[in-house]
């Protein structure tokens, strides 16, 4: 497709387990990211890939959390040990990139996944 | 984590009616935008702004980019019922130094629109 793809969109893990995040960004972006979005709030960044490369990862709220981009395209959160206080939606993003947009560096969002942690 | 201060909260109003909304920072943004989000779904980009004191429309709707970048507002004019939705600003540095553009947003304004 031509947008920002997220899967799965909804997630219910028990409280302790390991959940897998997948973001497959728009074609040829370089830019990710992944923002936590709480229920009433707006979003909040987690972490930012430019290509394979982690370059800031400030956001994440614990080690429990942890993102990858092994080969520069599909993006995967991983949230270890999930606990109640993890449950939110995690939104992905991703823009063509400083480099390619003269400062015009747009991001498109996916619809995101929902997780609850019971 | 920081978030911008969204104001109002929530809007409740009649079809046809003008809706403003506004937000500001302690902090300088060389970039602010507005998003709308709808139930189930990602924040969907509405206007980008680029430069202080920036005015940019797009249909219905007007934006400015205030003279000391910390602040910006979004105007509606002649709402219509599929206004409805969660409104967000959100402000931008640009890659220069290590926030990599990325996007720092408001609390968001939830928008009734009665018809």
């Amino acid at each position: 497709g031509a947008g920002v793809s997220q899967s799965p969109r909804y997630k219910v893990a028990k409280r302790g387990q390991d959940v897998a995040l997948r973001c497959d960004p728009i074609s040829g972006h370089v830019s990710l990211f992944w923002y936590q979005q709480a229920l009433g709030q707006g979003p909040e960044f987690l972490t930012y890939f430019q290509n394979e490369a982690q370059l800031d990862k400030s956001g994440l709220p614990s080690d429990r959390f942890f993102a990858e981009r092994p080969e520069g395209s599909v993006s995967t959160l991983k949230i270890q040990r999930t606990q109640q206080e993890d449950s939110a939606v995690y939104l992905c993003a991703s823009s063509l990139g400083w480099a390619f947009t003269g400062g015009k560096n747009i991001q498109y969002f996916g619809a995101g996944t929902r997780l609850s942690v019971l | 984590g920081q978030q911008l201060n969204q104001s109002p909260q929530s809007m409740f109003i009649q079809e046809g009616e003008d809706v403003s909304m506004n937000c500001t920072s302690s902090s300088i943004f060389n970039t602010w935008l507005w998003y709308k989000q709808d139930p189930g779904e990602g924040p969907v980009l509405l206007i980008a702004l680029y430069k202080a004191g920036e005015l940019t429309s797009n249909g219905r709707l007007t934006a400015q980019f205030g003279i000391t970048r910390k602040d910006s507002f979004l105007n509606i004019s002649a709402s219509i019922p599929s206004d409805v939705g969660i409104y967000f600003c959100a402000g931008q540095t640009n890659a220069g130094g290590t926030s990599y553009g990325k996007l720092t947003f408001g609390q968001g304004t939830i928008l009734t629109v009665h018809p």
